[in-house]
């Protein structure tokens, strides 16, 4: 079956460390997207790419980064340097980037805590 | 700063009702628009999208797009409690030189049995 897999679905971080939440797509898409997603809140896109090895920072990308050496990973690292990481975080991908479809496939998402 | 407004409810609806939720955006340029629906703990999923002004149906739903007042809504009938989620609207917007997929906070529907 196509679609996106997020590792892990819930995970548990002390102040002051760096994790790394996985993306994987087998759906072929050139774009993915990291959004993050807060109670009550709507999306808020942290970091995107069109194609391999290009990223763009997206309206909330202080405290993150990102990479992508491969058309089908995404791979997302909340660094010590985010304030606030507490969160829903969802990865996403589409065929292209927005300019030709606002259709974006979701995976089911990483909930970050920080105790 | 562009965006896109949404009641954030609950709307709550008997079952069998139409539920009618409404979003309107500040970028008159806007042109393509979007609703996803987002049960609760999970990811988003498309169901409606809409780029001409007008009615669009598909099946229990139908979207609306007024581009003069800048709003669209989406209007589902006979409504049933598996219906019960947060709908999210979404807009194609031109942000400089390029172009976003910018949300609204979503409105929260429940249906009653």
């Amino acid at each position: 079956d196509g679609g996106i897999t997020q590792s892990p679905k819930y995970l548990f971080r002390k102040e002051g460390q760096n994790v790394t939440l996985s993306c994987e797509q087998n759906l072929n898409h050139d774009a993915m997207y990291w959004y993050r997603q807060d109670p009550g809140q709507g999306l808020r896109l942290i970091y995107y790419s069109q194609i391999v090895n290009d990223f763009q920072k997206g309206d909330i990308a202080e405290g993150y980064s990102v990479s992508r050496e491969k058309k089908e990973s995404f791979p997302l690292t909340v660094t010590s340097a985010q304030k606030n990481p507490t969160a829903f975080y969802l990865c996403a991908s589409s065929i292209g980037l927005w300019r030709n479809t606002g259709e974006l496939f979701f995976g089911e998402g990483s909930r970050l805590t920080v105790l | 700063q562009k965006e896109v407004e949404q009641n954030s409810g609950p709307l709550s609806v008997p079952e069998g009702a139409i539920a009618s939720l409404n979003c309107t955006y500040s970028d008159r340029g806007s042109q393509s628009f979007f609703w996803y629906r987002q049960y609760s703990g999970k990811s988003p999923e498309l169901i409606m999208f809409i780029y001409s002004n007008g009615d669009k149906e598909d099946g229990r739903f139908t979207a609306q797009l007024n581009k003069a007042s800048q709003y669209v809504s989406l209007l589902i009938r006979d409504s049933q409690p598996s219906d019960s989620a947060t709908y999210l609207c979404a807009v194609i917007t031109r942000v400089d030189s390029s172009y976003k997929l910018i949300f609204g906070s979503g409105t929260r529907l429940l249906v009653r049995p």
